[in-house]
Formats: structure tokens, sequence, C-alpha cells
């Protein structure tokens, strides 16, 4: 079955310190995954998207199908970056998404 | 402005008292979708719309319904609601071939007692 998994609901780093969010999917297919943030339960946004490999707001994802993993990393975090990161994973021709349980990032000054 | 609108923002009702919750966004797209949001679950996908008149389930359809008659409209239906609905709901909608640009509105809090 398919599945999106963030180990972590909590991850509280201190400005400037370097931040890993990790997300692990189950799917048999060719997975297409992505990175969403939310602020103060705004509306969620794109942040990622695992074909594009661009970085945004200098958080950036590789996917390892090895490890079936989607992990998101950035190497300064700032305060500004204090969200809830959600990882998902569309499938069943891009109709179905399904999210992981969200991951609050909590940067202190 | 590009925009996905819910309405309402906020609702509080009680067991059992037929309710909608309306969508609309203004960008033509094909795709819309809702899904509930609830602490230590993340956000979970009720039904989703391919196009005018296609539908399908999401992983919790169960007690939801929705229709599409129009392509900017998706309402999502609870014919008699439960303390269990009590959520935070959101509808997005993106062009059918773009993953990327999937738009999600503010969203409604719904309450039910």
């Amino acid at each position: 079955a398919q599945r999106v998994t963030q180990p972590e609901k909590l991850l509280s780093v201190f400005k400037g310190a370097p931040v890993e969010l990790k997300c692990n999917y189950s799917y048999s297919g060719s997975p297409e995954l992505f990175w969403y943030v939310q602020y103060s339960r705004q509306r969620l946004q794109l942040l990622l998207r695992h074909i594009s490999r661009e970085s945004i707001k200098g958080f950036t994802a590789d996917l390892n199908k090895g490890e079936t993993s989607f992990h998101l990393k950035k190497p300064f975090a700032q305060e500004e970056d204090s969200a809830m990161y959600y990882c998902a994973l569309f499938y069943n021709q891009g109709g179905k998404l399904i999210f992981g349980q969200g991951t609050e990032l909590s940067v202190k000054p | 402005e590009a925009q996905v609108t819910q309405n309402p923002r906020y609702l509080i009702t009680v067991t059992g008292k037929k309710l909608t919750v309306t969508c609309s966004q203004n960008m033509n797209h094909e795709y819309m979708s809702w899904y509930r949001q609830d602490p230590g679950l993340g956000l979970r996908q009720i039904y989703y719309s391919m196009n005018v008149e296609v539908t399908d389930k999401g992983d919790v359809p169960e007690g939801y319904k929705v229709s599409r008659k129009e392509k900017r409209n998706f309402p999502l239906i609870l014919e008699s609601p439960s303390p269990n609905q009590t959520s935070l709901y959101f509808c997005a909608s993106r062009p059918r071939r773009d993953r990327e640009k999937l738009f999600f509105g503010s969203g409604t809090q719904l309450s039910v007692l």
C-alpha cells in the first residue's frame, strides 16, 4: 500500500544550524514526491518537487529510491523557516495525493 | 488574482444537520480535491475530481459527498455530520497535467457538536 512517513513530529534547532526533515515513502511504481510548507495554519504552499531539483528558500531534497527516502535539507536554518512541513506523494495518474503526518520545524534565535 | 475560495471559514453545527462547504476556483483548472487536516494525522484526501462530472474517492470518503457540475465549483457535502468530522478542511485545484500548480484554499474550520 502507498504510504508516506515523517518520523519526527517536532524538530527544534537554533538559527544557523543545519536542518534535515525526514520523509520515507512506500510505493511500488515510480514516485512523484513533493514537499509542502504551511505557515501558522495558513494555506499550504509548494516548496519542492523532486523532478525539478531546484533549491527553494535554500531547501533541497534528493530522491533516494534505494532507501525510499526524500529528505528535506537546509544548511543554515532561519527563524522564518519555522512552519509545518509535509511530504506528499502523487499516484494513480496524479489523481490521488497522500501526505505524511507532518513535521513542525521550530527555529530558535 | 488567481485563487481558490472556500466558504465559510468557520462553521459550528450540530450532529445530523446537513451542511455544504463551497469551493470555487477562477483558474479554469480541471482538477479539484478536498482534504481534511487533523493534528498528528496530517492531511488526508477525501475526494478528488479530474474534470466536470468525474469524481473519485480519496483515502477518507466516508460520510462525505461531492459534486462537480461546473468546472469552477466543487462543493463538499456532509449529509449527516458527526463529531468525528470536526476538522480543518482544505480545497485545492490545479491544471490536470501540472502537479506543481496545486493551489490550496484558506481552509474551513468545522466543529460538529
